[in-house]
């Protein structure tokens, strides 16, 4: 059962324009959230996180937001770059300590 | 700074060898380590959870015997893929939490023969 979930397989920008990739979860019980953008043939690279007490987390380019009550988060790349282009996996837990489920990804292409 | 290290990178063997992959955390201990395994095109699915000094939790559908997970130090955890078969191919990376966040390892992409 897939716990976090990425809809969005692939999406594709222009450069300069916004970049919205979204994140939907099931278990009520997760507290912690993460972006984290992949390349191909490499680890994850974490991008930025968001607890449950607060909506919203900015850091520089990319803000993150939750909608607990949706069960919703999304990032928002603005403006976008060509060297956005990756796969990104919205992650969630719940404590800490605990593991990390994975959304299957959204590949992210920004056209220049 | 903290950081997480994986060796080797990348890894090509024969059916039926084993790899030992080692994930190590620099600049800080790690009390836990989780281990995440990702097939083409899937998201990236937990294999086991790695405690210093005891045994590994692992998930369901995921065979002890044959990832074998060491957490001999506050710093370097194992996994060694026993007698490793083509469907074992695939990228497996190790992950610890900090007290700032969650630090992912670069990843050891396998390739079985």
């Amino acid at each position: 059962d897939q716990q976090v979930k990425q809809n969005s397989p692939s999406l594709s920008v222009q450069e300069g324009r916004i970049s919205i990739l979204n994140c939907d979860y099931t278990n009520s019980m997760f507290d912690y959230f993460l972006w984290y953008k992949k390349y191909p043939a490499e680890g994850p690279t974490f991008l930025i996180s968001i607890s449950s007490i607060k909506d919203k987390n900015e850091d520089g380019r990319f803000t993150v937001f939750l909608n607990k009550s949706a069960k919703h988060l999304s990032l928002h790349i603005v403006p976008s770059q060509p060297g956005d282009s990756a796969v990104y996996f919205c992650a969630a837990s719940a404590g800490t300590g605990n593991q990390f489920y994975f959304g299957t990804g959204t590949s992210l292409t920004v056209i220049p | 700074g903290a950081v997480v290290s994986q060796h080797p990178s990348w890894v090509i063997c024969k059916s039926g060898t084993s790899v030992k992959i080692e994930c190590r955390s620099l600049d800080f201990q790690a009390t836990t380590m989780f281990w995440y395994r990702q097939f083409p095109k899937q998201s990236l699915m937990l294999m086991a959870t790695s405690n210093e000094g005891s045994k590994a939790t692992y998930e369901q559908g995921v065979e002890k015997d044959k990832f074998l997970i060491n957490h001999a130090s506050l710093t370097l955890s194992t996994l060694t893929v026993t007698s490793a078969h083509p469907e074992d191919s695939s990228f497996y990376i190790c992950s610890a939490r900090t007290s700032g966040g969650s630090l992912f390892g670069p990843g050891t992409r396998l390739t079985v023969l």
